[in-house]
């Protein structure tokens, strides 16, 4: 059975402070798919990143970074220079291709991210 | 180009009675995922529907059940309602052609069992 797990329940940290968002996965197969979606107070998911398991390059956009690595099963996210605007909970999610289609994304808890003014 | 939709926003309903939450996709896409939030917790998966079929199904009991429609948009309907059953329920929707694809998510239903 996939499972991702976020240690992190809460972080607050100043604003313009550097922040890394800790995600570890795990899975049976050797193809699937990892997300980041962003739950600000409103409720809805709003999709951030989405990575294949046969690519492991790191990818930045922005203030956003992503660190893949396999060899640890993670999937942590980094936001550099911090500002209110990202406070929301942030959640880690895992999909697997059980047959041809869309499938179930399995959710972390999620970790709550506070950025101080 | 609109984003996925649900209505409606919030609901109060009391243990035993029945509930039917609404979800539109966004545009051009035709399968919808429906997810289940409890309060501190991350989205718990319920079923997909693809072709007015549902496709795949997590671990709910049979009081909850959906429709989609030839129009792609989708209906969740849970009977017998629980205290238990007071979540944000969401609505993805994604594209059903070529394996996997994301899914955007709307807004939710806010959904409070007495």
């Amino acid at each position: 059975a996939q499972k991702v797990t976020q240690a992190q329940t809460e972080i607050s940290v100043v604003e313009k402070e550097d922040v890394t968002l800790d995600c570890v996965y795990e899975t049976r197969d050797t193809t699937y798919y990892l997300f980041w979606y962003k739950q600000p107070p409103s409720g809805e998911l709003v999709f951030l990143i989405r990575r294949n398991s046969f690519d492991e390059q790191n990818e930045i956009s922005g203030r956003y970074s992503w660190n893949f690595q396999k060899s640890t099963s993670s999937f942590n996210f980094t936001i550099t220079a911090s500002q209110v605007v990202d406070s929301a909970v942030y959640f880690c999610a895992l999909s697997e291709e059980i047959d041809f289609g869309n499938e179930k994304l399995t959710f972390g808890t999620g970790t709550r991210l506070t950025i101080i003014p | 180009d609109a984003g996925v939709t649900q209505s409606p926003t919030h609901l109060i309903k009391t243990r035993g009675q029945q509930v039917t939450l609404r979800c539109s996709p966004k545009s051009g896409h035709d399968t919808v995922s429906w997810y289940q939030q409890a309060l501190g917790q991350g989205p718990q998966f319920i079923f997909q529907y693809y072709e007015e079929e549902e496709r795949q199904r997590g671990n709910f009991p049979d009081r909850f059940s959906g429709h989609q429609f030839p129009n792609y948009s989708s209906e969740l309907n849970v009977n017998a309602l629980l205290l238990g059953d007071s979540a944000l329920y969401l609505c993805a929707s994604s594209s059903g052609l070529a394996g996997i694809e994301t899914q955007y998510f709307g807004p939710g239903t806010r959904l409070l069992v007495l």
